[in-house]
């Protein structure tokens, strides 16, 4: 099956500090996107990419869907203390059946007073 | 928009017990909903892809008569883990798709199960 390798696996920073993560895929997606989950609860949509090249922020946040359309990276920028959680990126491909995402392992971010 | 709610949110019962989690789409029609599972400090794994009105699909490994999964309208799925035993404790989360399927999963809460 699809198999999304994301790094780093944890961050230890200080706040103000930018963060970059990333995800490569042995295969080729559709829609990358990027979500954040803290402890308990389920994951929150932070970025969704849906055009190799496409580069999307949102505040703090800027994602860019490669142009392999097999990576795909995450940057977080003067870094707060409630940027503190797992960040997982996802991919999916649209035909085929209605697949579930692909979840890459998840980036613990860990910033430090 | 696109709330998704799911429950319960924890719950605990002994070895043996049927467990019944539920997943709603609150503001929007889902005509697919996933069933992730995740062990702590460890990735969201698929379990199963259930479509409105018909037969869930399970992943590799995943019991289908273990973990009984309907979808019987547009806005509910449900996901009951049967004679559940300590190694079914995790944290189980669903995700629904709109009708526009857009590939973006909106995802509940989560339930966290523990058994006993």
């Amino acid at each position: 099956g699809q198999q999304l390798n994301q790094s780093p696996q944890s961050m230890f920073i200080q706040e103000g500090e930018d963060v970059s993560m990333n995800c490569t895929s042995s295969s080729i997606f559709n829609t990358w996107l990027w979500y954040k989950q803290d402890p308990g609860e389920g994951p929150v949509l932070l970025i969704a990419l849906y055009k190799a090249g496409e580069l999307t922020s949102n505040g703090r946040l800027t994602a860019q869907f490669g142009i392999t359309r097999k990576d795909s990276f995450l940057n977080i920028s003067a870094s707060i203390p409630s940027d503190v959680g797992i960040y997982f990126c996802a991919g999916y491909s649209s035909g085929g059946g209605a697949d579930g995402l692909t979840f890459g392992k998840g980036t613990h971010l860990i910033i430090q007073p | 928009g696109a709330v998704v709610s799911q429950h319960p949110s924890w719950v605990i019962c002994k070895s043996g017990t049927s467990v019944k989690i539920e997943c709603r789409s609150l503001d929007f029609q889902a005509t697919t909903m996933f069933w992730y599972r995740q062990f702590p400090k460890q990735s969201l794994m698929l379990m199963a892809t259930s479509n409105e009105g018909s037969k869930a699909t399970y992943e590799q490994g995943v019991e289908k008569d273990k973990f009984l999964i309907n979808h019987a309208s547009l806005t509910l799925s449900t996901l009951t883990v049967t004679s559940a035993h300590p190694e079914d404790s995790s944290f189980y989360i669903c995700s629904a798709r709109s009708v526009t399927g857009d590939g973006r999963g909106h995802f509940g809460d989560g339930t966290r199960l523990s058994i006993l």
